[in-house]
């Protein structure tokens, strides 16, 4: 398989507290994106970060990329019942596809 | 804009059958992807298409095939069901290179009985 792996696969915190997601990638890319689902329904882009990048933020979101180790880790601070859900990373290549991980699933209790 | 539709929602088809599921694009973005989601193997790339033609097809067998319009609506069909078939299929969308951040649609859910 070309997939990514996440890592944890599952997570769970309290409100309030800071998730940290992991990922790690298998090809060269030109960005890698990060997308969250809700219990069986589409995925919804949270971010992207283009190989070039180190880290990018997005209100309550930080990713960091390190190309040398092929890693990408996701911080969402100050976590909100809400934010419950799976979330992917994707390799975004130039062979017009994008590579998913098996994913990460957050619950965050209130 | 409208964002990504896909139709129908729910589909439960038998073993054998053929089935044909459909997606319109946000108006403007010319390349759609579609790809399979089952808890087993995740989000699997299925296919992709831009101005109508296939540009890159993941490991599927032959009984998966897709078409894009002129409008840039596209469709996916699925023949000789098999109960791994058994998935929700995600259309998405997007504007520009295909790396670029893809809009999703809710999916079809298919259920091969």
């Amino acid at each position: 398989s070309q997939q990514g792996e996440e890592d944890p696969q599952a997570l769970s915190i309290q409100e309030g507290e800071n998730a940290t997601m992991n990922c790690s990638y298998k090809t060269s890319i030109n960005n890698l994106q990060w997308y969250r689902q809700n219990s069986g329904r589409g995925l919804v882009h949270l971010i992207l970060i283009r190989s070039n990048e180190r880290e990018k933020h997005s209100g309550r979101l930080r990713v960091t990329l390190d190309t040398s180790k092929k890693s990408s880790s996701l911080l969402i601070t100050a976590s909100r019942a809400a934010d419950t859900a799976s979330y992917f990373c994707a390799e975004g290549g130039s062979n017009y596809k994008l590579t998913f991980g098996k994913g990460t699933l957050l619950t965050v209790n209130p | 804009k409208a964002g990504v539709t896909q139709t129908p929602r729910y589909l439960i088809k038998t073993r054998g059958q053929q089935v044909t599921l459909s997606c319109s694009p946000i108006s403007g973005h010319r390349s759609v992807s579609w790809y399979q989601q089952t808890p087993g193997q995740g989000l699997q790339f299925l296919f992709e298409y831009f101005s109508e033609t296939q540009r890159n097809k993941g490991n599927f067998p032959g009984r998966f095939s897709g078409r894009q319009f002129s409008n840039s609506r596209s469709e996916m069909n699925v023949s000789t069901l098999e109960l791994g078939d058994s998935a929700l299929y995600l259309c998405a969308s997007t504007q520009g290179a295909i790396y670029n951040e893809q809009f999703f649609g809710p999916g079809t859910r298919l259920t091969v009985l």
